[in-house]
């Protein structure tokens, strides 16, 4: 069946540096990817997408680009501010699916 | 646009006892999903609904029933509450399956003792 696999963490970085918080996945044909922040005591917020391959999903500063080959997903982001402290999550939802399905999350806190 | 509202935000169960968690949303989206998430994990799909009158199992039903009269509300029922459905509860909406993505309400907090 689908499946994420997420970067273990927690990840501790020091403001302005490079986040990269990997995610590979297992699905047949071409499913949709997606990153999802959750900031302490809030639900999930959807923070980016990608739909087909080799398409980059970006907001806030972050971006992730969607990988058939490699499949990954990895998220990324130039210089991280303290506000970015919260827990990812990538999902994946199957060509066809009704559901999502998660990486088990990684926590990133950012130290000014 | 209030998006997906969940109630309670928080909630202390005794063993046995039963609850409904409330959710709606105004977005007239037709799907819905409720997830737990359990302290340092991912989320697990409870149920999931397509329509209104339409309701389907996910990864951990066992414990949890859901009704689906209206576009707009989606409830969640534990009866006979035990310690192990101590969770945070997400409900979520989406216009269509896939690629649309989902939006999430802001969670329940249940503690069972």
């Amino acid at each position: 069946g689908n499946s994420v696999t997420q970067m273990e963490g927690p990840v501790t970085l020091s403001e302005e540096a490079f986040l990269t918080i990997n995610c590979t996945y297992t699905a047949t044909g071409y499913p949709s990817l997606f990153w999802y922040v959750q900031y302490p005591g809030e639900g999930l917020q959807l923070l980016l997408k990608a739909t087909k391959a080799d398409d980059k999903g970006s907001n806030k500063g972050f971006e992730a680009t969607y990988r058939k080959e490699t499949t990954s997903f990895h998220l990324e982001k130039g210089s991280v501010q303290v506000s970015d402290s919260a827990v990812y999550f990538c999902a994946l939802s199957g060509q066809g699916a009704q559901k999502l399905v998660f990486g088990q999350g990684t926590r990133l806190t950012i130290n000014p | 646009n209030a998006g997906v509202t969940q109630t309670p935000k928080f909630r202390i169960l005794k063993i046995g006892q039963s609850m409904t968690l409330q959710c709606t949303q105004d977005m007239n989206h037709n799907y819905m999903y409720w997830y737990r998430q359990d302290p340092g994990m991912g989320l697990k799909l409870i149920y999931y609904s397509v329509g209104a009158g339409i309701t389907d199992k996910g990864e951990v039903p066992n414990g949890y029933n859901v009704s689906r009269s209206t576009t707009e509300d989606f409830p969640l029922r534990l009866e006979l509450a035990a310690p192990s459905q101590t969770s945070v509860y997400f409900c979520a909406s989406s216009y269509s399956a896939g690629a649309t993505g989902q939006f999430f309400g802001p969670g329940t907090r249940l503690t069972v003792l």
